[in-house]
């Protein structure tokens, strides 16, 4: 079975401040797929970025950035000048075989991210 | 615009009553979702579909129902059988066929029931 684990349940940043999301994952297969998306207050998930097992390169996009460590089955998310508009809910997710023979979404407890100004 | 709706934002129901929930997607996409996320909690899977007239049980389908006859269209019961049903309901959906999940899901608004 896979799991997804975050162990931070909420973080408070003041604005401006640097701010890293863990999480960590387990999976049987091979071939998987992370993600992390971003749920605001209003409810809807919103996709942020998808990562493939065989590809470890970190990425960048603006002030987000992800550090993919398959060594340490680590998928960690860091937010550079956190805004306000940062504040939200955000899951780690990953996609892999479940028990049933097919793929699914497998998402974490999530962690809160509150920005103070 | 292309998008997830699901309907009603609010939903309020009396304790032995099914209800169902609406969710309809214009993307043309060939999976779908259905989720549950309580406070504090992760989302965890109820049922999918992968294609129309076909779908499967999740981690978490005692007590719910779905039906899948058009591609558009995954509704979700909640039938009096389902014991805490109080919840923030998300429906989702995929470009997938085969449920590789190698795509990002996309995600409704959410619905939020409630039990009185």
């Amino acid at each position: 079975a896979q799991k997804v684990t975050q162990a931070q349940t909420e973080i408070s940043v003041v604005e401006k401040e640097d701010v890293t999301l863990d999480c960590v994952y387990e999976t049987r297969d091979t071939t998987y797929y992370l993600f992390w998306y971003k749920q605001p207050p209003s409810g809807e998930l919103v996709f942020l970025i998808r990562r493939n097992s065989f590809d470890e390169q970190n990425e960048i996009s603006g002030r987000y950035s992800w550090n993919f460590q398959k060594s340490t089955s680590s998928f960690n998310f860091t937010i550079t000048a956190s805004q306000v508009v940062d504040s939200a809910v955000y899951f780690c997710a990953l996609s892999g075989l479940s028990g049933a023979g097919s793929y699914q979404l497998t998402f974490g407890k999530g962690t809160k991210l509150s920005v103070i100004p | 615009d292309g998008g997830i709706t699901q309907s009603p934002k609010y939903l309020f129901r009396k304790e032995g009553q099914n209800v169902t929930l609406s969710c309809e997607q214009n993307l043309n996409h060939d999976a779908m979702y259905w989720y549950r996320q309580d406070p504090g909690q992760g989302l965890r899977l109820i049922y999918y579909s992968q294609i129309v007239n076909d779908f499967q049980k999740g981690d978490i389908a005692e007590g719910y129902s779905v039906s899948r006859e058009k591609k558009e269209s995954f509704p979700l019961t909640v039938t009096s059988a389902q014991k805490n049903p109080t919840a923030f309901y998300l429906c989702a959906s995929s470009i997938d066929a085969v449920g590789t999940m190698n795509t990002e899901a996309f995600f409704g608004q959410g619905t939020r029931l409630t039990v009185v």
